[in-house]
This record gives C-alpha cells, sequence and structure tokens, in this order.
C-alpha cells in the first residue's frame, strides 16, 4: 500500500552495527507495528503502538527496540545487529476501524525492508 | 497463546481451477483476516473476517467461529494469484488479544 511507506528497502549490514529502518504512514492511523518474516514462516509481531505514548512488546522483542516519533511515524532500531536478524520486515498500520469501516484493526503493510546482517 | 494453523502448506494449480485454503485456530478470536503475499513480497490484505461471508470477485471467505475454522476460495484462478496466502487472528481474550497471530501461510502456484 502506497500510503506506507518504509526505508530503507533492501539493506545490508555487519555483525554488531547499528540499524535504523523508518515507517511512515498517511493514512491517519493511529495504530502501528513491526512485524518479521522469516523464510517458511508466517510473520511474527515485534512490536506495536496504539498511540505516540504507547508502545508495546509483541512476541519477539529482544535485540530490538522503537520510537514513535509522531502519529504517522514508527522506527524500528537494532541496537547490535546479529546474523540471525536477517529477515524481511514489514511496518503495518490499521484505525480500529474508525475511518475505513472495514472491521477493527484491519492492516496495512508497507512494502518491506529485506535486511542482512553478515 | 493462540495457535493458527494453515493447509495445504503448497498447493499447485492449473489456470482456471477452484480451490480452498483453511485456516484452524485453537481459540476464540474476535478477529480474522486473510492476506495475500504476492511474488515481490507485498502483503495484501483480503478480507476482515471474524465470522460469517464475504465475497469479493473470485474469492470469498468464509469463517465458522464456532468451529474455530476459516475458509479461502478461490475460483478460476489466474496465474496473477500465486503467491502466498497468510490467516492471521486476534485472540478474543488473554496477553496476546491486541496481537495479530499469523498462520504459517499457503504457498499457491498457478501454472498456465
Amino acid at each position: 500500500d502506497a500510503d506506507v511507506t518504509q526505508t530503507p528497502r533492501n539493506r545490508i549490514t555487519k555483525t554488531g552495527k547499528r540499524i535504523m529502518l523508518e515507517c511512515s504512514q498517511t493514512k491517519g492511523h493511529d495504530r502501528m507495528y513491526w512485524y518479521r518474516q522469516d523464510p517458511g514462516l508466517g510473520l511474527r509481531l515485534i512490536y506495536y503502538s496504539f498511540d505516540v505514548k504507547d508502545i508495546n512488546k509483541g512476541e519477539i522483542s529482544d535485540g530490538y527496540s522503537v520510537s514513535r516519533q509522531a502519529q504517522a511515524k514508527f522506527s524500528l532500531s537494532l541496537e547490535s545487529a546479529i546474523p540471525n536478524q536477517t529477515a524481511l520486515y514489514f511496518c503495518a498500520t490499521s484505525d480500529f476501524g474508525r475511518t475505513s469501516g472495514r472491521g477493527r484493526d484491519t492492516q496495512y503493510f508497507g512494502p518491506g525492508t529485506r535486511l542482512t546482517v553478515l | 497463546g493462540i495457535q493458527v494453523e494453515q493447509s495445504p502448506p503448497d498447493l499447485i494449480l492449473q489456470e482456471g481451477a477452484n480451490s480452498t485454503l483453511r485456516c484452524n485456530f485453537s481459540d476464540s478470536v474476535n478477529n480474522l483476516q486473510w492476506f495475500h503475499q504476492n511474488p515481490w513480497g507485498q502483503l495484501i490484505n483480503l478480507f476482515y473476517i471474524p465470522s460469517g461471508t464475504k465475497q469479493n470477485g473470485r474469492l470469498s471467505a468464509t469463517t465458522v467461529a464456532t468451529e474455530r475454522y476459516s475458509l479461502l476460495y478461490i475460483s478460476s484462478s489466474q496465474t496473477t494469484d500465486s503467491g502466498v496466502y497468510f490467516c492471521a487472528v486476534f485472540p478474543s481474550s488473554g496477553a496476546g488479544s491486541y496481537q495479530l497471530t499469523f498462520g504459517k501461510g499457503t504457498k499457491l502456484s498457478v501454472i498456465p
């Protein structure tokens, strides 16, 4: 969905480096999420935020941190990247159904960031 | 936490054929969504369907919440339907009730 953008789209880095992945949305949604996808697996939730002051850990938050700089921006950081964090990372948004009318927390995904940690 | 199982894991279809994908979940849910991930990795929301039946073109979905399963039907498949189909749920209660839990997906390949 073009309304949810992620930068960078691809990144190769080395073990121990600090990496930040950024997500921006123009959908006006209050809820934002970070997921990772590994080959053969579904998506797993890293962190989620229901508004700027509400940030929560997901299923696999260890080794990650997040920052909700504004309603429209949600960043994911890897403080010291390790090879098993090599994955496809997705940002998503939802609005609790207020604007879309499609139902609570219908999720809209960004294009993904492919991260490789050597 | 809640378990989400999808079947079959892989499916190969001839163009024009119909298919049914299944999603079973281990606990009650108040939110169920189907997604399509195309070969380029983009995830598209297909349906929000915690119960009942919905149709969108050649795709339709049915969720029987009391029996804890959902079905995604694809009719007259086209090569553009190829990709991975994911089912995802929010549990009705518990610590994970604000976390969308995904199944591992069904990989569909439609051949001309």
